[in-house]
């Protein structure tokens, strides 16, 4: 079975802070990981991938297939990072059907 | 294109009554997807659809039903409310690109529902 954990529910930093919010997973084969960004009262919105390896809002997460971990990393917050954040899971293959596993969440508040 | 549309927004409902979550996407995705959102549980899968016609079960699909008769609709059914469906409803599409691989799924706006 595949799981995401994201141990993590709140997170406070201050601006100009570094931030990392940790999301580790469990599946057997080869996962898709994603990171998900839900703003106050907003849909959710894809945020990362971890198969494009590229930098949105200044965010950054690598996936560490030996720690099974995909943690999100930005080094200097800002108040408008302030939102849900949501590891997901995509396992491979047809039989998949794309499904996502989705973590607890994290929130996170950035102070001036 | 409006995306992955949901309607209703808002809805209060009682016990034992019955409604339709709308959801409608207008960008050719064959999979659509309904999860709900409990505070500090994340997100859970209730129904999913690769394609009109074709709709299984879940994580969590009991009291819900769901149809697909086309590409676009994905409504999702609660037959008899109860307390313990009170949630955010989303609704979500993706497209399959074949040999396994599918895009980044798109989300709605969601549906806010209490039952009381």
């Amino acid at each position: 079975a595949q799981r995401v954990t994201q141990p993590e529910k709140l997170l406070s930093v201050f601006k100009g802070a570094p931030v990392e919010l940790k999301c580790n997973y469990s599946y057997s084969g080869s996962p898709e990981l994603f990171w998900y960004v839900q703003y106050s009262r907003q849909r959710l919105q894809l945020l990362l991938r971890h198969i494009s390896r590229e930098s949105i809002k200044g965010f950054t997460a690598d996936l560490n297939k030996g720690e099974t971990s995909f943690h999100l990393k930005k080094p200097f917050a800002q108040e408008e990072d302030s939102a849900m954040y949501y590891c997901a899971l995509r396992g491979a293959g047809g039989t998949s059907y794309g499904k996502l596993t989705f973590g607890q969440g994290t929130i996170l508040t950035v102070h001036p | 294109n409006a995306g992955v549309t949901q309607t209703p927004k808002f809805r209060i409902l009682k016990i034992g009554q019955s409604m339709t979550l709308q959801c409608a996407q207008d960008m050719n995705h064959n999979y659509m997807y309904w999860y709900r959102q409990d505070p500090g549980m994340g997100l859970k899968l209730i129904y999913y659809s690769v394609g009109a016609g074709i709709t299984d079960k879940g994580e969590v699909p009991n009291g819900y039903n769901v149809s697909r008769s086309t590409t676009e609709d994905f409504p999702l059914r609660l037959e008899l409310a109860a307390p313990s469906q009170t949630s955010v409803y989303f609704c979500a599409s993706s497209y399959w690109m074949g040999q396994g691989m599918s895009q980044p799924q798109h989300f709605g706006d969601g549906t806010r529902l209490s039952i009381l």
